[in-house]
């Protein structure tokens, strides 16, 4: 089954410590991006990736971190979490040129406490 | 300064009913509009979408009306059911520039039976 596939579901922190999102994809997409939601603010990008080792920010970056070594993982990382990065999470990827085809993971809940 | 302004909030409509949710956008280099829908618990996955060369698409019960002088598209939900009840998120792209999606803030939507 084509998939987006995020890891830990819900995850519960404490202030500055650190910690990684996984975003994992079979469909062999070249882009990948992730998406803070938030009530009210709708669905906000913080990074993306148009293709292996090929990162860039998106509109909300600061205090996260992306990675992109391997074309299907594109780990975000929160090096020190603060109660503003409580949020819910989500991980999408498509083709290059297709924004049509966007493909969403199922969302990490996160709590920063 | 959000791109792309969605209204409702919320909305609560009777079985049946139509259910509308407008959306109004900044930037005209935008050229592709989609709507996602959002269970709870789920990612959002696209429910219809325009192009601003088109006045109306419609798929099933619901329509996209798009007014492009004035900067604004709209969904209408025909024959609301249960089922339907859900977040609706309107989007903004500009393919040229790659995959990036600018969403409006989300409609909560409940249709009672």
């Amino acid at each position: 089954e084509a998939q987006v596939t995020q890891n830990p579901r819900y995850l519960i922190t404490v202030t500055g410590k650190k910690l990684t999102v996984t975003c994992s994809q079979n469909m062999n997409h070249e882009y990948m991006s992730w998406y803070r939601q938030d009530p009210g603010l709708g669905l906000r990008q913080i990074y993306y990736s148009m293709n292996v080792e090929v990162t860039d920010k998106g509109d909300v970056p600061e205090g996260y971190k992306v990675s992109r070594k391997e074309k299907r993982n594109f780990p975000l990382i929160l090096e020190s979490p603060s109660p503003n990065q409580t949020s819910l999470y989500f991980c999408a990827s498509s083709f290059v040129g297709a924004p049509y085809g966007y493909t969403f993971g199922s969302g990490t809940r996160l709590t920063v406490v | 300064q959000q791109q792309v302004k969605q209204s409702p909030q919320s909305l609560i409509v009777q079985k049946g009913g139509i259910s509308i949710i407008n959306c109004a956008y900044e930037n005209t280099a935008f050229d592709y509009f989609p709507w996602y829908q959002q269970f709870p618990g789920k990612g959002p996955a696209l429910l219809i979408a325009i192009r601003p060369d088109v006045s109306e698409k419609k798929e099933g019960r619901f329509t996209i009306s798009f007014n492009k002088s004035a900067k604004q598209f709209s969904l209408h939900i025909m024959d609301s059911q249960p089922g339907d009840s859900a977040t609706y998120f309107c989007a903004a792209s500009i393919r040229a520039a790659g995959n990036k999606l600018t969403f409006g803030g989300g409609t909560r939507v409940l249709v009672k039976p």
